[in-house]
């Protein structure tokens, strides 16, 4: 099955620095999505991707999807402590006869120092 | 923006004994609602797809009469772990596709399930 590879596994940081993760398929996804996962809750959507080459903003986040649509990246400018969490990226399955499942990363968890 | 409510947020059960969890659309109504499990500091794992009016497709080693999934209605996925074993004991999460937001998926806020 299709795979995700994050990297990362994990930042610490200091208040005030960039950050940059990202994630690497074997596969082909037409849909790459960024969660952001706090403890003890559900994930929840950053930013999605739905072209090659797309660059999204959202806020301090960036996020490309990869032209060859097998990796896609997440930066975070001017981190705040309130970034901290574990971020996941999930590539949508797309081959027929699929249901359109995410597959998910291992994440990538942020601390930051203030 | 799109919702979706599970319920509850945390239980505690004894060995043996069955458990259900509700997820719901708030706002939007989900033909297929996903499945997941998350053990501590991993990923989230597909457990099941549920379909409404269907049954649910099972990933592959995620025991269906453990599991079982009822998708009744356009807003409403049940998960019931059945005969449950501290093993069981994790973060369930559902989610549910809103096709139209963007295609986009919608999280639940999860379950912690401990079994005693």
């Amino acid at each position: 099955g299709q795979q995700l590879n994050q990297s990362p596994q994990s930042m610490f940081i200091q208040e005030g620095e960039d950050v940059s993760m990202n994630c690497t398929s074997s596969s082909i996804f037409n849909t790459w999505l960024w969660y952001k996962q706090e403890p003890g809750e559900g994930p929840v959507l950053l930013i999605a991707l739905y072209k090659a080459g797309e660059l999204t903003s959202n806020g301090r986040l960036t996020a490309q999807f990869g032209i060859t649509r097998k990796d896609s990246f997440l930066n975070i400018s001017a981190s705040i402590p309130s970034d901290v969490g574990i971020y996941f990226c999930a590539g949508q399955e797309s081959y027929v006869g699929s249901q359109g499942n995410l597959i998910f990363g291992k994440g990538t968890k942020l601390s930051v120092k203030p | 923006g799109a919702v979706v409510s599970q319920h509850p947020s945390w239980v505690i059960c004894k060995s043996g004994t069955s458990v259900k969890i509700e997820c719901r659309s708030l706002d939007f109504q989900a033909t297929t609602m996903f499945w997941y499990r998350q053990f501590p500091k991993q990923s989230l794992m597909l457990m099941a797809t549920s379909n409404e009016g269907s049954k649910a497709t099972y990933e592959q080693g995620v025991e269906k009469d453990k599991f079982l999934i009822n998708h009744a209605s356009l807003t409403l996925s049940t998960l019931t772990v059945t005969s449950a074993h501290p093993e069981d004991s994790s973060f369930y999460i559902c989610s549910a596709r809103d096709l139209g937001w963007g295609d986009g998926y919608t999280f639940g806020s999860g379950t912690r399930l401990t079994v005693v």
